[in-house]
């Protein structure tokens, strides 16, 4: 099992772009997860779906933040436009049901 | 707000000696709860868990404790090795409202020192 692949690994973007961050959950997890990772807050849940469909986007921060998962083995995470106090490392997860989540190795997001 | 607490951003202790993280919560509903261990550059894994119909769980050198009455669990390293040099989050989740939903802490960083 390759575990859950996120692309890419490193992102350096100027304020006012858009990025996109990508991520392959593992076959056969029911749960997708998209948690941000800052100094201040520690690991926040942005938001996460169950069998593709969003069902508690409560932190996602802003309406500039937008995620999808179009199918059982691909989610995006969108901000737009991009912020430097998004700057943190962005991770996918993923779980079966009724077990912790399973994460990716991250995306480092750096908005200069 | 933040429903789980790490208080201690860091930690140093000695090779060979017990290291102790904790972790605080404040949602009365939480009855599941993980460890996770982070290196850099890597994203976190699962360690060990706990729900709460025990107050106890051991795996190898890993133990957690966890104290219903005062929301608190900690998570006993014995005994310390460098490897274990780390940042360590604790998460919770409420089993009979939305299992899957994990709430994490900051983290603790532990360095153990050779």
């Amino acid at each position: 099992d390759a575990g859950v692949i996120q692309s890419p690994r490193h992102e350096v973007t100027e304020m006012g772009q858009e990025v996109t961050l990508r991520c392959k959950p593992i076959s056969g997890h029911d749960y997708l997860f998209w948690y941000r990772q800052t100094m201040m807050r520690g690991l926040e849940l942005l938001i996460y779906f169950n069998n593709n469909v969003p069902i508690d986007d409560s932190g996602m921060p802003e309406d500039r933040f937008s995620a999808k998962m179009p199918n059982a083995s691909f989610s995006t995470l969108k901000i737009q436009p991009s912020e430097p106090r998004d700057s943190a490392v962005y991770f996918c997860a993923s779980s079966p049901r009724r077990e912790g989540p399973h994460f990716g190795n991250g995306t480092r997001l750096t908005v200069t | 707000d933040q429903q789980v607490k790490q208080n201690s951003p860091s930690l140093s202790v000695q090779e060979g000696r017990i290291s102790i993280l904790n972790c605080d919560y404040t949602n009365s509903m939480f009855d599941y709860f993980l460890w996770y261990k982070k290196y850099p550059a890597e994203g976190p894994t699962f360690l060990i868990s706990i729900s709460s119909i025990k107050d106890k769980n051991e795996d190898g050198r890993f133990t957690v404790f966890l104290n219903k009455s005062a929301k608190h669990l900690s998570l006993h390293i014995v005994p310390s090795q460098p490897g274990d040099s780390a940042v360590y989050f604790c998460a919770a989740s409420a089993i009979g409202y939305n299992f899957n939903k994990f709430y994490f802490g900051s983290g603790t960083k532990l360095n153990v020192k050779p």
